[in-house]
């Protein structure tokens, strides 16, 4: 069975802080790492992906991938309130596929 | 921005009636998804679409469901005899493919549609 492991949450931090949003897989063939934030009610969003160990950044947001540990993370940089969301942790399992696997996500709560 | 739409946004139906759910991918997309998120739970991978054919499924993906694509713009969803257990928020996805040396992976979903059977 391939997962995705995800910290159920909730992750609070307060406003401005840095919040760190972990992810574990578990098949090596794992290829291609992404993120989604999901408001409470509404679709995934896709927020960062990522291919290359190493770090990607894009704004506030950092995605960070180590093949080795089969982790992936996500640090959103000065927090604020309306980052409050369920953050769903997606991989790409395997060569010539598609279909992406989902964490249960992480909830985060940014305290004003 | 260029987005996925989907209709309708909320479908009731009775046990053992057929639903279609629609989807209008990103229009330069060639890769088309469904997925379903039940309540609570994790967002599951149904089934993906290319070139006017399945390229993959997923167990739950069985013969009570299937896909289509009846036009150049639309992406179908068809439940035959719904379960009690198919209700769900269903997601359309896209993502594009490019011919060149890298390939493109990143799915953009549709808003949804809430799927209950009573």
């Amino acid at each position: 069975q391939k997962e995705v492991e995800q910290n159920s949450g909730p992750l609070s931090v307060p406003e401005g802080a840095i919040a760190s949003l972990n992810c574990t897989y578990s098949d090596r063939g794992s290829q291609s790492f992404f993120w989604y934030r999901q408001y409470s009610g509404k679709s995934p969003e896709l927020i960062m992906f990522i291919y290359s160990n190493g770090d990607k950044e894009d704004g506030r947001f950092t995605a960070q991938l180590n093949k080795a540990s089969q982790y992936v993370s996500l640090l959103i940089r000065d927090s604020q309130p309306s980052d409050s969301a369920t953050y769903l942790c997606a991989v790409k399992i395997g060569a010539g596929r598609r279909a992406l696997t989902f964490g249960s996500g992480t909830r985060l709560q940014v305290q004003p | 921005e260029p987005e996925v739409t989907q209709t309708p946004s909320h479908q009731v139906t009775q046990m053992g009636q057929e639903v279609i759910l629609r989807c209008v991918p990103i229009s330069n997309h060639l890769y088309f998804y469904w997925y379903r998120q039940i309540l609570g739970q994790k967002v599951e991978f149904l089934v993906s679409f290319y070139n006017n054919e399945i390229s993959e499924k997923s167990e739950i993906f069985d013969d009570q469901f299937s896909v289509e694509r009846p036009d150049g713009s639309n992406f179908t969803l068809k439940i035959r005899s719904t379960k009690l257990e198919d209700s769900a928020m269903y997601f359309c996805a896209s993502s594009a493919v490019f011919t060149g040396l890298f390939d493109s992976y990143e799915q953009y979903f549709g808003p949804g549609t809430r799927l209950t059977v009573t």
